[in-house]
């Protein structure tokens, strides 16, 4: 069964800072991985999405890599404003099997105070 | 355009009563999933719609557990004889297509914001 965890849990650092938040998967076999956003009381946004063949993509300030043979994705925020303040969750889609249902982690709280 | 609904937005019952839930996709999207969100936690899949049928209903957690999708639309949750663990937002989920055949489909599923149940 695949799982997905997500370090740090919680993060709360000063505007104008990079940041990374990492995302790690036991089972390699994905078909994609998929970054998003969740505001307090909201639904989920898409930020990221990452195909198996591919090594990072990129959004504004948002820049998303997979090393899927090593099971790790990183999301790395650049100067980062009070607005990034949510919660960030990664999801993986398996290669096979069933639906192809993702599986998502606990997420990551950023704050990021003025 | 219009993103996915949800309604209620928030839902308190009393242990052992029945309670639906409804979401309303974006129109025209044939995929409809739904999810369950505990604090702290990620999504975890409960049902998965194609038009109107479940084409995977695995992550559902037991019997008391139910939904519908009529018409290809709308869809209801249904939880019978709710229980205080049952507490979570329920999520949904559209998206354009879904996987048939054994494909993928690679797009990006819309989330509604939830309907967060409290059982008392």
């Amino acid at each position: 069964k695949q799982e997905v965890t997500q370090i740090p849990a919680a993060l709360s650092v000063p505007e104008g800072e990079n940041l990374v938040l990492n995302c790690s998967f036991t089972d390699s076999a994905i078909y994609n991985l998929q970054w998003f956003r969740q505001d307090p009381g909201k639904g989920l946004t898409s930020l990221l999405l990452i195909q198996s063949s591919q090594r990072e993509q990129t959004s504004g300030r948002l820049n998303a890599s997979l090393d899927k043979s090593s099971g790790r994705s990183t999301l790395y925020i650049a100067a980062s404003q009070p607005g990034d303040s949510a919660t960030y969750l990664c999801a993986v889609r398996p290669e096979s099997g069933g639906s192809y249902i993702p599986t998502f982690g606990r997420g990551t709280s950023l704050i990021v105070h003025p | 355009g219009a993103g996915v609904s949800q309604t209620p937005s928030n839902k308190v019952t009393e242990k052992g009563k029945y309670v639906e839930l409804r979401c309303d996709p974006i129109s025209g999207h044939t995929a409809l999933y739904w999810y369950r969100q505990s604090l702290g936690q990620g999504p975890e899949f409960l049902i998965y719609f194609q038009g109107t049928g479940a084409a995977d209903d695995s992550g559902l957690p037991n019997d008391r557990f139910f939904a519908v999708r009529p018409e290809g639309s709308v869809s209801t949750l249904k939880i019978q004889r709710t229980e205080r663990g049952d507490s979570a937002v329920y999520l949904c989920a559209s998206s354009l297509r879904g996987t048939s055949g054994g494909t993928h489909s690679t797009d990006t599923q819309y989330f509604g914001p939830g309907t967060r149940l409290t059982v008392l």
